[in-house]
């Protein structure tokens, strides 16, 4: 079956640390990927994408993701962890079907 | 642009009202999207629709639950009657672009709270 696995559903760093959020999708054949962030009270708003073009991918706000397709992971990563950037992440993958499957969101918790 | 425009943005009902939930989408965009978010069960699909018409609908719950989009720039969300379980927040997404490479945009959601 078709899923998306986000490891870890409340991840806390402090303050200028490194931000590693990890997704590992399950699939034969490479999907489109998707990071979404929604901050409270509010919907998803695209972080960043990748579509089979280069494998490392970045986003707004200083985020990044690298697409690994032997380990089927895209994970999330900042160098550097600011306040603003507490909020709930999630990882999104869309198969041939044109079905989009999200995982259960990590929540990102940061220590001043 | 506007953005995924959803109404209203909350809503307190009693068991058993009908409850009715609204959606403008981007327009230009071809596919819209019902997602539900509770903390149990996170963001599930409920359906989506494709040119306006339903493509997949197996994550709406039961029969109280129904979506209809009449044209491209409106779709509801029905539940009738309601129930307690039925409170989360519902989000509404559009999309366009090549199938299988466009990302979704959300609106903010309609926080339905059923008492």
């Amino acid at each position: 079956a078709q899923s998306v696995t986000q490891l870890g559903s409340h991840v806390s760093v402090s303050e200028g640390a490194l931000v590693l959020l990890r997704c590992n999708y399950s699939s034969s054949v490479p999907p489109y990927l998707f990071w979404y962030v929604q901050y409270p009270n509010q919907g998803l708003q695209l972080l960043l994408k990748y579509t089979s073009a280069a494998t490392l991918v970045k986003g707004i706000n200083g985020f990044e993701a690298e697409f690994k397709k032997s380990e089927t992971s895209f994970h999330l990563t900042k160098p550097s962890a600011h306040m603003s950037d507490a909020a709930e992440y999630f990882c999104a993958v869309i198969y041939r079907d044109d079905k989009i499957i999200f995982g259960k969101g990590t929540r990102l918790h940061i220590l001043p | 642009d506007a953005g995924v425009i959803q109404s209203p943005r909350h809503e307190v009902t009693e068991m058993g009202q009908e409850v009715t939930l609204r959606c403008k989408p981007i327009s230009g965009h071809n596919s819209l999207f019902w997602y539900r978010q509770t903390m149990m069960r996170g963001l599930e699909l409920l359906i989506y629709f494709n040119n306006n018409v339903p493509i997949d609908d197996s994550g709406m719950p039961e029969d109280r639950f129904s979506a209809k989009m009449p044209n491209a720039s409106f779709s509801t969300l029905k539940i009738q009657p309601s129930e307690p379980r039925d409170s989360a927040v519902y989000f509404c997404a559009s999309r366009s672009g090549a199938q299988g490479t466009g990302e979704l945009f959300f609106g903010e959601g309609s926080r339905l709270t059923v008492l």
